[in-house]
C-alpha cells in the first residue's frame, strides 16, 4: 500500500539552527516526491518536488530510495520558516493523485 | 491567470442536514480537480478526484458524495451530515496532462456540525 510517514507532529528549533524534517514513504514503483507548506493564514502551496532538484527558500530534499525517505532540510532556519509542512506521494499518471503524510508544524524560535 | 475558489469560507450546520460545498477554477480548461479533508493530526485525506465532466472517484467510504457538473465545479455534498463530517475541507486542481503533478490549493471551507 501507499503511505507516506512524517513521525513528528511538532518540530521546535531556534532560529539560525538546522532543520530537519522526516519523510518517509512506501511505495512499490516510481514515486514522484513533493513537499508541500502551509503558512499561517495562507493557501497550501507546493515547496519542492524532488525531480526539480532545486533549492526553494533554501530548503533542499533529497530523494533516497534505498532508505525510502524524503526527508527537508535547511542549513539554518529563520523565523518566516514556521509552518506546517506535508509530505506528499504521487504515482506517475494522469490522475495525479497525491497521498499526503500527517504534517509536521515547524516552530522556530527567536 | 488561473485561480481556484472555494465557499462558503465557514459553515455550521446540524446533523442530519444537507450539505454543499462548491470549488470552481478559473482561467485552465480540464482540469483534474480534487476534494481532501484536513483533520488535526491526520494530515491531508484524499475523499475524491476527477479527471473529467461526470467522472468521479471515490478514494474513502464515507458520508459524502462528488459531482462535477461543469469542466471547472466540483461539488461535495451530502444528504445527511454526521459529527464525524466536521473539519476542514479542502478544494485542489492540477493541469491534466501526463507529467503535470503539482496541484494547486483553494482556500478552504470549514466545516462544524454541530
Amino acid at each position: 500500500a501507499q503511505r507516506v510517514t512524517q513521525p513528528e507532529k511538532l518540530l521546535s528549533v531556534f532560529k539560525g539552527a538546522p532543520v530537519e524534517l522526516k519523510c518517509n514513504y512506501s511505495y512499490s514503483g516510481s514515486p514522484e516526491l513533493f513537499w508541500y507548506v502551509q503558512y499561517s493564514r495562507q493557501r497550501l502551496q507546493l515547496l519542492l518536488r524532488h525531480i526539480s532538484r532545486e533549492s526553494i527558500k533554501g530548503f533542499t530534499a533529497d530523494l533516497n530510495k534505498g532508505e525510502t525517505s524524503f526527508h527537508l532540510k535547511k542549513p539554518f532556519a529563520q523565523e518566516e520558516d514556521s509552518a506546517m509542512y506535508y509530505c506528499a506521494l504521487t504515482r506517475r499518471g494522469n490522475t495525479g493523485k497525491l497521498i499526503f503524510g500527517q504534517g509536521t508544524t515547524l516552530q522556530v524560535k527567536p | 491567470s488561473q485561480t481556484i475558489h472555494q465557499w462558503p469560507a465557514t459553515l455550521v450546520q446540524p446533523v442530519g442536514s444537507p450539505l454543499s460545498l462548491e470549488c470552481t477554477v478559473e482561467g485552465t480548461s480540464n482540469p483534474n480537480l480534487y476534494w481532501y479533508r484536513q483533520a488535526a493530526g491526520r494530515g491531508l485525506q484524499l475523499l475524491f478526484y476527477s479527471v473529467g465532466i461526470g467522472q468521479i472517484s471515490s478514494e474513502v467510504p464515507q458520508n459524502l458524495s462528488a459531482s462535477r457538473p461543469q469542466d471547472r465545479q466540483f461539488i461535495l455534498s451530502s444528504k445527511k451530515l454526521l459529527l464525524s463530517d466536521s473539519g476542514f475541507y479542502l478544494c485542489a486542481w492540477s493541469p491534466g496532462l501526463a507529467g503535470s503533478y503539482e496541484q494547486y490549493f483553494g482556500p478552504g471551507t470549514r466545516l462544524t456540525v454541530t
